[in-house]
């Protein structure tokens, strides 16, 4: 079965400080897995997948396939990281995305 | 490059009746999947058409069903309306290019409001 948990409903932390945003997945085979965000009054974006090994708006996230999970992180949080986060997979290539339940991550001045 | 539209933003319909979305892609790009958006359920995938073909198709009832024109312009169809149809439903684009280039470009959604 292919799933993605995001254990996180709700996540507010302080300017400045880090966060961690957890994503663990089920999935049989390799999959695809990435980060959408969604600002407010804003669509669903891509913020990051794990092929591409990038860095956007300082974030980033490894891959684990021990622990089968995908955290997202950002060392020092912004105001401007305000937003709901979504985690997905997909099969290598395909357009089908399973979504996790996103996790509304409030930065607090 | 104009981002994916979709049409109507809102619509208002009563259980029983049919509705009929529409999804314009990025210039360009050939595949356009459909999304549905509930709190309770999420994100959850309906389908995807690529080159006026379902490519794949999520556990939706056979009430849900779409169609691709030969310009990638998608629509999606919802027949004998039920209040749990409720929903934003959003389509996403994707260029559909070499292994690995399969981001997701998403609309602005329809809210679908069944009474």
């Amino acid at each position: 079965a292919q799933r993605v948990t995001q254990p996180e409903k709700l996540l507010s932390v302080f300017k400045g400080a880090p966060v961690e945003l957890k994503c663990n997945y089920s999935y049989s085979g390799s999959p695809e897995l990435f980060w959408y965000v969604q600002y407010s009054r804003q669509r669903l974006q891509l913020l990051l997948r794990h092929i591409s090994r990038e860095s956007i708006k300082g974030f980033t996230a490894d891959l684990n396939k021990g622990e089968t999970s995908f955290h997202l992180k950002k060392p020092f949080a912004q105001e401007e990281d305000s937003a709901m986060y979504y985690c997905a997979l997909s099969g290598m290539g395909a357009q089908k995305l399973v979504f996790g339940q996103g996790t509304r991550l409030t930065i607090n001045p | 490059k104009a981002g994916v539209t979709q049409t109507p933003r809102y619509l208002i319909k009563t259980r029983g009746q049919q509705v009929t979305l529409s999804c314009s892609p990025i210039s360009g790009h050939r595949s356009v999947s459909w999304y549905q958006q509930t709190p309770g359920q999420g994100l959850q995938f309906l389908f995807e058409y690529f080159s006026e073909t379902q490519r794949n198709k999520g556990n939706f009832p056979g009430r849900f069903s779409g169609r691709q024109f030969s310009n990638s312009r998608s629509e999606m169809n919802v027949s004998t309306l039920e209040l749990g149809d409720s929903a934003l439903y959003l389509c996403a684009s994707s260029l559909v290019g070499t292994s690995g280039n399969n981001e997701q470009f998403f609309g602005p959604g329809t809210r679908l409001t069944v009474l």
